[in-house]
C-alpha cells in the first residue's frame, strides 16, 4: 500500500535557523509528492509539489526534492521566520503504472508541528 | 474570488443529534472531498465525490453520510451513529494538472458534540 512518514515533532527553532523535515514515503505505482502547510485554526495551503524523480518543488522560500533512490521529499528552507510557525504535511498520490491513471486520494503523513521563536 | 467556503466555522451540537456540515467550491473542480483531522491523526478521508451524484467511501466512512446534487456542492452529516464525532472537518476539491489531482482546502469546520 501506499504511506508516508514524516519526523515526529514539534519543532522548534529560533528566527533564521535552517529547517529540514524528513518525509520517506512507499508507494504502489508512479508517486507525485506534495508539501502543504495549515496555519492555526485554517484548512491546508498547497506549498509545493513535484511528479517525477529529482523535481524540485519550491515556493515561499521553501524546497523539497523528490529522491526515487531514498523514496523522500525532505523539505528545506534556509532562514525561517516567526511567520512560518505551522504545521507541516507531506502527502502522496499515486499513478498507475499500467494505465497512466492518476489516484483521486492523497495520502497524508501525520504532520509535523514547528514552531520559530524571535 | 474562487475558493472553497466551509460554514460554519464553529459549531457545537448535543450527543444524539444529527448535523450538517456545509462545504461549496466555485472553482469548477469536479472532486470533492471530506477528511476529519484529530490531533496527532494527520488527515483521515471520509468520503470523496468524482462527480455529481456519485461518491466513494473513504478510510473512516461509518457514521457519515454524503449526497452531491450539484457540483458546486459536498454537504456531509454527522450522524448519531458515529461514536465520537468531535474533530475538525476539512472539505476540499481537487482538478486535474496533467496525470495528478490537486487538492486545494476550504479553511474547516470544528465541530464540538457534548
Amino acid at each position: 500500500g501506499n504511506s508516508v512518514t514524516q519526523m515526529e515533532g514539534p519543532v522548534t527553532l529560533s528566527e533564521e535557523a535552517f529547517l529540514t523535515i524528513n518525509c520517506t514515503y512507499t508507494a504502489t505505482g508512479y508517486p507525485s509528492l506534495f508539501w502543504y502547510v495549515q496555519y492555526p485554526g485554517e484548512g491546508l495551503q498547497l506549498l509545493l509539489k513535484a511528479t517525477k524523480a529529482d523535481d524540485k518543488g519550491s515556493n515561499k522560500g521553501f524546497e523539497a526534492t523528490y529522491r526515487k533512490e531514498t523514496t523522500s521529499f525532505h523539505l528545506e528552507k534556509g532562514s525561517v521566520q516567526v511567520s512560518d510557525s505551522a504545521v507541516y504535511f507531506c502527502a502522496l498520490s499515486v499513478t498507475d503504472g499500467y494505465s497512466g491513471a492518476g489516484s483521486y486520494q492523497l495520502t497524508f503523513g501525520k504532520g509535523t508541528k514547528l514552531s520559530v521563536i524571535p | 474570488d474562487g475558493g472553497i467556503t466551509q460554514s460554519p466555522k464553529y459549531l457545537f451540537r448535543k450527543e444524539g443529534q444529527n448535523v450538517t456540515l456545509s462545504c461549496e467550491q466555485n472553482l469548477n473542480h469536479d472532486a470533492m472531498y471530506w477528511y476529519r483531522q484529530d490531533p496527532g491523526q494527520g488527515l483521515r478521508l471520509i468520503y470523496y465525490s468524482q462527480i455529481v451524484n456519485d461518491f466513494q467511501k473513504g478510510d473512516i466512512a461509518e457514521g457519515y453520510s454524503v449526497s452531491r446534487e450539484k457540483k458546486e456542492s459536498f454537504p456531509l452529516t454527522v450522524t448519531s451513529a458515529q461514536k465520537n464525532p468531535t474533530a475538525f472537518y476539512l472539505c476540499a476539491s481537487s482538478f486535474k494538472a496533467g496525470l495528478i489531482y490537486e487538492q486545494y482546502f476550504g479553511p474547516g469546520t470544528r465541530l464540538t458534540v457534548t
